[in-house]
């Protein structure tokens, strides 16, 4: 099984500044790897696919980068609704699996 | 617009069954594999089985393996998870996804989730 750890648990950040949330696969996933966003009492929602591909309304804010094992999603300028969970999931190998999330907080 | 909704959950005793039901619409969807993913109270997400298209392959959690069944009916759009034994453990939100259209095929629909609960 392919263990995706994500760093750190909970990141404080204040509106408008940059976040950076990593996720480090314990072997290669190639580029097979997304990101989901979720808000609290909602269903994930997917923003990153394939690594680095913008999903359907996901805003440009959000970039997705990596390959292999090392994984980031950036968010270049955060705004309120960017307050949030983070997970990173990947489909290179059965089972599926997700990290445990990053909790991009209110500073 | 894709929706999928769930329903089917509730409480149930350990080593009881519950079956859920997700209700599709908004896409074809005979030609969409599906998947139900699960959260605990407080947890992270995990991937519990898949399903494709046809009905063809299935898929399934070690954690689950041998007592939930993943179905569904074309006909109906409608995606089914049978579980059986039922465990402490499975207290959960479980969510019904589906398919992105092209390769990777990462889940890019959600539904709302509904809540099991396993309790004495």
């Amino acid at each position: 099984e392919i263990v995706l750890t994500q760093s750190p648990a909970t990141l404080s950040v204040s509106p408008g500044e940059r976040a950076t949330l990593s996720c480090r696969a314990s072997q290669s996933v190639s580029t097979s790897l997304a990101w989901y966003q979720q808000k609290p009492g909602q269903a994930p929602r997917l923003l990153i696919y394939d690594a680095s591909n913008r999903a359907t309304d996901t805003p440009a804010r959000f970039s997705g980068s990596g390959s292999g094992t090392d994984f980031t999603l950036t968010i270049s300028s955060l705004e309120p609704e960017d307050f949030a969970v983070y997970y990173c999931h990947q489909r290179n190998n059965w089972p599926l699996t997700f990290g445990g999330g990053t909790k991009v907080e209110i500073k | 617009e894709v929706q999928l909704l769930e329903s089917g959950g509730g409480l149930a005793q350990p080593g009881g069954s519950l079956r859920l039901s997700c209700a599709a619409s908004g896409f074809t969807f005979s030609h969409f594999a599906m998947y139900w993913v699960r959260q605990a109270p407080g947890k992270g997400l995990e991937w519990v089985s898949t399903m494709s298209g046809s009905g063809g392959s299935t898929y399934y959690a070690d954690s689950v393996k041998g007592r939930f069944t993943i179905s569904r009916d074309n006909s109906k759009n409608t995606l089914y998870l049978q579980m059986n034994s039922l465990r402490a453990e499975d207290t959960a939100v479980y969510y019904c996804a589906k398919d992105q259209p092209t390769p990777p095929h990462f889940l890019d629909y959600w539904g709302q989730g509904t809540l099991v609960t396993v309790s004495s």
